[in-house]
């Protein structure tokens, strides 16, 4: 267990809806990244938070949005979802300098989007 | 597109093998980390070499990297059924602060 832990566990929307998926990072880590894993793929980096500011996003659109709070738990919101937002959505948390950049992953929230 | 891309996408060997899989990534990198992933769970990190090393082990486990081919491979020696699993590569690359692209991974099936 790597103390990491997201909510919910499952969660099902239609198109359009809009979701808020939850994120408690470990111990120590002031630094969380989201990542969205496509079924047969690899995970897919949306967005890093560090110190509650946006430190980087990958080739997601606007929908696609976040938050970090001061306790360093974390957010990742999705607008008008598509079909195709379908995944498995991962946070890791992190603290840069210890285990050089080792990320230490959730257990994800399965999305399902009818 | 993503970053690395694992070889084979798919592995199926005996209880006691040894496992090879290899990544190839195309961009410098600060860092390799190898995780596995357990049944669409969540990942768990395995093993970091960084770019200025060039072999790493850690139990059962041995890693290699090649920056000048931009490759990485894993070996999991005397496997046992409970390393099934899929194996990614992820890459960081320099002033990206700590933010990993992975490959698309190994699906490793052992049989007892």
């Amino acid at each position: 267990e790597t103390g990491v832990t997201q909510s919910p566990t499952h969660l099902i929307k239609t198109r359009g809806q809009q979701v808020t998926l939850r994120c408690s990072s470990q111990s120590g880590h002031n630094t969380v990244s989201w990542y969205q894993q496509a079924l047969g793929q690899g995970p897919q980096f949306i967005f890093q938070y560090y110190r509650e500011e946006e430190n980087g996003r990958g080739n997601f659109p606007p929908r696609f949005s976040g938050l970090q709070f001061p306790n360093y738990s974390s957010e990742l919101n999705v607008n008008a979802l598509e079909l195709d937002d379908s995944a498995l959505y991962l946070c890791a948390s992190s603290s840069p300098g210890l285990m050089f950049g080792t990320q230490y992953f959730g257990p994800g929230t399965r999305l399902t989007v009818l | 597109s993503q970053q690395g891309e694992e070889d084979p996408q798919a592995l199926s060997i005996q209880e006691g093998e040894n496992a090879t899989m290899n990544c190839s990534y195309k961009t410098s990198i600060n860092n390799l980390q190898w995780y596995r992933q357990n049944s669409g769970r969540g990942l768990v990190h395995l093993i970091l070499i960084r770019s200025n090393e060039r072999e790493k082990h850690s139990g059962r486990l041995r890693v290699t990297l090649d920056t000048s081919k931009k490759s990485s491979s894993l070996l999991i020696t005397a496997s046992r059924a409970a390393d099934t699993a899929s194996y990614f590569c992820a890459t960081d690359a320099p002033n990206t602060g700590n933010q990993f692209y992975f490959g698309t991974g190994t699906s490793l099936t052992v049989i007892p």
